[in-house]
């Protein structure tokens, strides 16, 4: 397994356009995490995913963001009537919680989202 | 509630000089502390973490942080700064079932010749 995968790396859109991006987690990882990270700043947290359910959303996801997490394993978070506010590094991670124990999270390389 | 201060949006240190980052939490619930680096457009590569056992705790590329209990603290430090070094860094706090994590606002470290 190569780690987090996010597609597309950058993406280019129109004010007011939907965009979709996803994230293929490891493979044997049970969480799922969305993070923001606009410039100059860390990471903002957004939601996360237990298996299929989102267990928890930032009051940064605004009723324009919908994620998904249908069959447990990739995510995709969709953006509609996008802004120029969105425009930012959208980053996914995943861990393994277990009884137990559980691992960290490990980062994607992000979709870095621009708003024209 | 939980949160993470870093002092210092930038250090600028020399090669083969200490390297010290300075991140302090606040958490209500014992904390779990992790640094991570970010190169440019790249995403997040964990450094190290602090899981409630040994407070002193090293990691990869010969960087270790010190969980100090009493000042809150948890701090990055490595002997001797190499140029490839130079990146920013983020300290965050999770609690213990790694719900959700929170970054400070990163530190570029930046190392001259």
């Amino acid at each position: 397994d190569t780690g987090v995968s996010q597609n597309p790396r950058h993406k280019i859109t129109k004010r007011g356009q939907n965009v979709t991006f996803r994230c293929d987690p490891i493979s044997e990882h049970n969480r799922l995490y969305w993070y923001r990270q606009t410039l100059g700043q860390g990471p903002e947290f957004l939601t996360y995913f237990q298996n299929e359910a989102q267990l928890e959303k930032s009051r940064l996801l605004s009723d324009r963001f919908s994620a998904e997490r249908p069959k447990g394993s990739f995510s995709t978070l969709e953006i509609q009537r996008t802004e120029q506010g969105d425009s930012a590094m959208y980053l996914c991670a995943s861990s393994l919680t277990r009884t137990g124990g559980n691992t960290e999270a490990f980062f994607g390389q992000g979709t870095r989202l621009t708003v024209v | 509630a939980q949160s993470v201060t870093q002092l210092g949006s930038h250090v600028s240190v020399s090669e083969g000089a200490l390297v010290l980052l300075r991140c302090n939490y606040s958490s209500s619930v014992p904390p779990y502390l992790f640094w991570y680096v970010q190169y440019p457009n790249q995403g997040l590569q964990l450094l190290l973490k602090y899981t409630s056992a040994a407070t002193l705790v090293k990691g990869i590329n010969g960087f270790e942080a010190e969980f100090k209990k009493s000042e809150t603290s948890f701090h990055l430090t490595k002997p001797s700064a190499h140029m490839s070094d130079a990146a920013e860094y983020f300290c965050a706090v999770s609690d213990q079932g790694f719900n959700k994590f929170y970054f400070g606002s990163g530190t570029k470290l930046n190392v001259k010749p």
